[in-house]
């Protein structure tokens, strides 16, 4: 099955700078892979998505990079702000809401510094 | 947008007592429900996946008989934690697709603590 990898597990920067997390993914096969926000006890919220047939999307001050070649996907967050400050999670799946479930990264706390 | 309502959202059970928890796709018909368990501090992880009218399919290491679903309908879908122990106390969290390639809704999630 799939395997999505995480890093870094926390991550805090200035207010204002931007954060960048990293999954990668063991199987060729999936397709799909989105980002979530978390906030405690709350349902994760999609923040943004890619598909395999894209390398870059773009959503104001979020972006997504996709590799793969190299099987990685990336999360861009620019001029950071206070209520960005929450649990972010990489997934992917094959179909993207097909059959298939999501398998997730393992999460990353980041943390804005005012 | 596409709403899942998931109740209830919070419950609280003495250890080998039974947890029923539904997920109701409000203004869709969900042709696929997921079905995943988070605990403290950790990720989601995908428990089972049920398909309507039809048996679910659960993940390696998920006991089919200690939790129950039920997909009877296009918009419901029921888990049942069967003779809850305090290891399940977890952060259960349903998601709806419309089988198309829509991406994924998910429910409110169900907060269980067994006592």
């Amino acid at each position: 099955g799939e395997n999505v990898e995480q890093h870094p597990s926390t991550l805090s920067v200035q207010e204002g700078d931007s954060a960048v997390i990293k999954c990668t993914y063991s199987d060729s096969a999936s397709n799909y892979f989105p980002w979530y926000k978390q906030e405690l006890g709350k349902r994760p919220q999609l923040i943004i998505d890619i598909r395999s047939n894209v390398g870059e999307k773009k959503d104001q001050r979020i972006a997504v990079t996709l590799n793969k070649t190299a099987k990685h996907f990336s999360l861009h967050i620019t001029e950071t702000q206070p209520e960005d400050s929450a649990v972010y999670f990489c997934a992917a799946s094959y179909s993207g809401g097909g059959a298939d479930g999501l398998t997730f990264g393992k999460g990353t706390h980041l943390i804005i510094q005012p | 947008g596409a709403v899942v309502s998931q109740h209830p959202s919070w419950v609280i059970c003495k250890s080998g007592t039974s947890v029923k928890i539904e997920c109701r796709s409000l203004d869709f018909q969900a042709t696929t429900m997921f079905w995943y368990r988070q605990f403290p501090k950790q990720s989601l992880m995908l428990m089972a996946t049920s398909n309507e009218g039809s048996k679910a399919t659960y993940e390696q290491g998920v006991e089919k008989d200690k939790f129950l679903i039920n997909h009877a309908s296009l918009t419901l879908s029921t888990l049942t934690v069967t003779s809850a122990h305090p290891e399940d106390s977890s952060f259960y969290i349903c998601s709806a697709s419309t089988g198309a390639k829509g991406g994924y809704t998910f429910g409110s999630g169900t907060r269980l603590t067994v006592v």
